[in-house]
């Protein structure tokens, strides 16, 4: 089976600090995990995977296997971050294509001013 | 606007009505899943379709529940007799996926519609 953990329901920072929304996962086999984010009155959109390594919006994410983790991290955080954040896990079944996503319970971020 | 729609956006039923939802996929994609929201939760997987048919549906909340995509462009989500605890936000994805050895592991990324919001009173 497989989970996703966000621990922090709600999470604010000031404007400028640093940021990390922390995620976990459980899953037997190599998982691809990615970051969704679904700002206030838009659909949900990706933000980043682990995978392609890139940084998206200052944005980072480094899959951590031997703590089962993927937390997102952001130096400085801007007040357009302000926004629900979901973690991701995608498992691939016997054919080696990924199926559906299993999602965590998600972390409102708020960036004060 | 290119991207994945669903219809209707809002729906109100009675208790014990049957509802039907509609989701298009973006034209190329040849992936749909459908998932389900409540309040403070993440998004649940459903069911999803490779083209016409029908991949997984053993987590489809229970035998009132079906999907189909008789063609492999839209899709529909029925769900019968309906309860007050079928009240959530209802998401339709699509994505392209590989069906060839080599692609890029960004084929994967799945799109996300505006959902439809079920309130059953």
């Amino acid at each position: 089976a497989q989970r996703v953990t966000q621990p922090e329901k709600l999470l604010s920072v000031f404007k400028g600090a640093p940021v990390e929304l922390k995620c976990n996962y459980s899953y037997s086999g190599s998982p691809e995990l990615f970051w969704y984010v679904q700002y206030s009155r838009q659909r949900l959109q990706l933000l980043l995977r682990h995978i392609s390594r890139e940084s998206i919006k200052g944005f980072t994410a480094d899959l951590n296997k031997g703590e089962t983790s993927f937390h997102l991290k952001k130096p400085f955080a801007q007040e357009e971050d302000s926004a629900m954040y979901y973690c991701a896990l995608s498992g691939r079944d016997s054919s080696g294509s990924a199926r559906q996503l299993t999602f965590g319970s998600g972390t409102q971020l708020t960036v004060l001013p | 606007d290119t991207g994945v729609s669903q219809n209707p956006r809002h729906k109100i039923t009675k208790r014990g009505q049957n509802v039907t939802f509609r989701c298009d996929p973006i034209s190329e994609h040849n992936r749909l899943y459908w998932y389900r929201q409540t309040l403070g939760q993440g998004p649940e997987f459903l069911t999803y379709f490779q083209n016409e048919a029908q991949l997984e549906k053993s987590r489809l909340l229970s035998d009132r529940f079906s999907a189909e995509r008789p063609k492999g462009s839209f899709s529909t989500l029925e769900i019968q007799r309906t309860e007050q605890g079928d009240s959530a936000m209802y998401l339709c994805a699509s994505s392209l996926v590989p069906t060839t050895t080599g692609f890029s592991a960004l084929a994967y990324e799945q799109y996300f519609g505006p959902g439809t919001r079920l309130t059953v009173t």
